[in-house]
């Protein structure tokens, strides 16, 4: 079965403090790996698209990264206004759907 | 470039009665899907609309619904509606390339609250 899993599902750092977000997938056929970013009663915001292992993609404070089996969303030196629910969805297996993971929401404290 | 546009944004509903849902793509997009997000079961796929022709369609009921017009604005339909149909329904849409493999920019979203 096509599955996306997120981890952690939530995550607090302090203003500065560096980490990485997960997306595992499992999906046959993978045509795309997608991160959106969603704030609280808004629609998701597209980040980045990656579609093969080793591809990299950043912007601003962010990185993806994708190998054959996961996704890594790095936020170096966070800010506070980077605060949101980080999605990551693949596109793959019989049907193309977009399949979405639960999210990690990240609190960023100054 | 206007972003997605989807009408009306918040709704309130009664038990069994049905609502239809607006979405305007961005300008030159013509393939539009839409989701539905919980709390629990996080953003899931209802269906994608291409040239006004449905191409692929998620695990929901047949109450669900939905269309594509010759301008690529879509509408979704939920009939008798049930408390648990309470969600944010999302809009999305993206731009045709032959290899398939488009992002998708999503609209605001409608917040459809069943009672």
């Amino acid at each position: 079965e096509d599955q996306v899993t997120q981890s952690p599902e939530a995550l607090r750092l302090q203003e500065g403090e560096s980490s990485s977000l997960n997306c595992s997938y499992t999906v046959s056929g993978l045509r795309g790996l997608f991160w959106y970013r969603q704030d609280p009663g808004k629609g998701p915001e597209f980040l980045f698209t990656l579609y093969s292992a080793g591809e990299e993609k950043e912007k601003e404070r962010l990185k993806a990264t994708l190998t054959k089996k996961e996704s890594f969303l790095h936020i170096t030196a966070p800010k506070p206004e980077d605060s949101a629910t980080y999605l990551c969805a693949v596109r793959g297996g019989s049907q193309g759907n977009l399949i979405f993971g639960k999210g990690t929401k990240l609190s960023v404290k100054p | 470039k206007a972003g997605v546009t989807q009408t009306p944004r918040y709704l309130i509903k009664t038990r069994g009665q049905q609502v239809t849902l607006s979405c305007s793509p961005i300008s030159g997009h013509r393939s539009v899907s839409w989701y539905q997000q919980t709390p629990g079961q996080g953003l899931q796929f209802l269906f994608e609309y291409f040239s006004e022709t449905q191409r692929n369609k998620g695990n929901f009921p047949g109450r669900f619904s939905g269309r594509q017009f010759s301008n690529s604005r879509s509408e979704m339909n939920v009939s008798t509606l049930e408390l648990g149909d309470s969600a944010l329904y999302l809009c999305a849409s993206s731009s045709f390339r032959t290899s398939g493999y488009n992002e998708q920019f999503f609209g605001p979203g409608t917040r459809l609250t069943v009672l």
